[in-house]
């Protein structure tokens, strides 16, 4: 399954750092979303992106800076982190946003540890 | 608050059936869907649910009762490749998606 694909797959940093994290789909969607996992925790929306505009930015950390320069690709730019943002870090898309029925595609996430 | 509930572990055997179970708290309500996450790969879309009712799909089932608040996904003939953590998430009047934690569910042979 290549429809949405996570470079890289690992990522170990310090905390004065800065990484990028890039996600790409190969799906035609006009959606795309950035969510972190934590191990027994439920997934948590970080930015939503619909036609390369943000429309949901949910008190996430200036530490992290997503960037969006087309449907096709999704970025998350990574400064000065602590080690509580270590976690698994997914990208989606989908068709649109809303409608309650647009399915979520997931690529298989960056696992990020910050020493 | 909006909050999903679903068990943290389950445990099945080989061939065998098994419920997970999904209670959800949204304001309104779009949709109730199901997710597979094997260990350290991408969560693959299983089922959607928006009306009342089971919905099947091969081994895989799912049922929605809206007035409960409450959903399962039903396995039948379990398989081994079926250990992997099953997630809920419903969708809420502002067609947001709540997650739950997920059910991890192990089988044995």
């Amino acid at each position: 399954e290549t429809g949405v694909t996570q470079t890289p797959r690992h990522l170990v940093m310090g905390m004065t750092n800065k990484k990028s994290l890039k996600c790409e789909q190969h799906l035609g969607h006009n959606a795309m979303y950035w969510y972190k996992q934590s191990a027994k925790k439920p997934l948590e929306l970080m930015f939503v992106y619909n036609f390369k505009e943000q429309t949901e930015n949910n008190s996430v950390p200036s530490r992290f800076s997503p960037e969006c320069p087309n449907s096709s690709h999704l970025f998350l730019h990574l400064h000065t982190l602590q080690p509580e943002d270590s976690a698994l870090y997914l990208c989606a898309s989908s068709q649109d946003l809303g409608g309650g029925t647009d399915t979520q595609y997931f690529g298989p996430g960056t696992r990020l540890t910050v020493l | 608050g909006q909050n999903i509930d679903q068990p943290t572990e389950m445990t099945a055997t080989e061939g065998a059936i098994v419920q997970i179970n999904c209670t959800y708290q949204t304001s309104g309500f779009n949709g109730l869907f199901w997710y597979q996450q094997h260990a350290g790969e991408a969560p693959t879309f299983l089922s959607y649910n928006v009306l009342d009712g089971l919905e099947e799909k091969g081994r895989f089932s799912s049922f929605l009762s809206r007035s409960k608040g409450y959903s399962y996904l039903l396995l039948k003939e379990l398989q081994m490749k079926d250990s992997a953590s099953y997630l809920c998430a419903a969708t809420d009047s502002n067609y947001q998606l709540i997650w739950g934690a997920g059910t991890k569910l192990i089988i044995k042979p």
